[in-house]
């Protein structure tokens, strides 16, 4: 079963534009991943938040996580048409500490 | 560095046929190793992982089987495929043992079965 789902569904912008993606979990969880897939290719890891984080940064990423709304969301600044992919949220949680991801969102950035 | 390596890129088998996926990881020891299906327009659906030489865990009922005859070497078959194995197949390696970490992703395999 899907843990996280993200929202929206899909995203389309403009080029220098601020993209913000939202991720909703249920159960508590050990950490939050954010990853990036560009068509036909594998996963590539963005950015890890502890669960007694609220806020990382890396280049023009931020995320934030609330873990009392059970939600975190992925903001990229400024944004490219090379940022153009699918974006995907995954929840670390319990003991086995096996990663659950979420649909994707798919994100167009317009030159 | 630390290299995954999945193949073939694209597979096209009869169903009925058997079927064997390889990943290898290079460059470090004892990693957990997975298999993802990621059926389109879903999200990554867990299927196997490892964490360490002969130890696989099951993630759902299925018509695939997971080996891991090697340290760093992952492999996904099945001795006869349905046409709803179709599906883009992940391998991916975490470096921490017991718990997850963060997610090294091969390339992928499109598998189409007709």
């Amino acid at each position: 079963s899907q843990q996280g789902e993200e929202d929206p569904q899909a995203l389309s912008i403009q080029e220098g534009e601020n993209a913000t993606m939202n991720c909703s979990y249920k159960t508590s969880i050990n950490n939050l991943q954010w990853y990036r897939q560009n068509s036909g290719r594998g996963l590539v890891h963005l950015i890890l938040i502890r669960s007694n984080e609220r806020e990382k940064h890396s280049g023009r990423l931020r995320v934030t996580l609330d873990t009392s709304k059970k939600s975190s969301s992925l903001l990229i600044t400024a944004s490219r048409a090379a940022d153009t992919a699918s974006y995907f949220c995954a929840t670390e949680s319990g003991a086995n500490s096996k990663l659950t991801f979420g649909k994707g969102i798919t994100l167009s950035v317009r030159p | 560095s630390q290299t995954i390596h999945q193949w073939p890129a694209t597979l096209v088998q009869p169903v009925g046929s058997p079927l064997s996926l390889e990943c290898t990881v290079e460059g470090t020891s004892n990693p957990n190793l997975y298999w993802y299906r990621q059926a389109a327009g879903r999200g990554l659906q867990l299927l196997f992982y490892s964490v360490g030489i002969g130890q696989i865990s099951s993630e759902v009922p299925q018509n695939l089987s997971a080996s891991r005859p090697q340290d760093r070497q992952f492999i996904l078959s099945s001795k006869k495929l349905l046409l709803s194995d179709s599906g883009f197949y992940l391998c991916a390696w975490s470096r921490l043992s017991g718990a997850t970490g963060k997610l090294f992703f091969g390339s992928g395999t499109q598998l189409s079965v007709l």
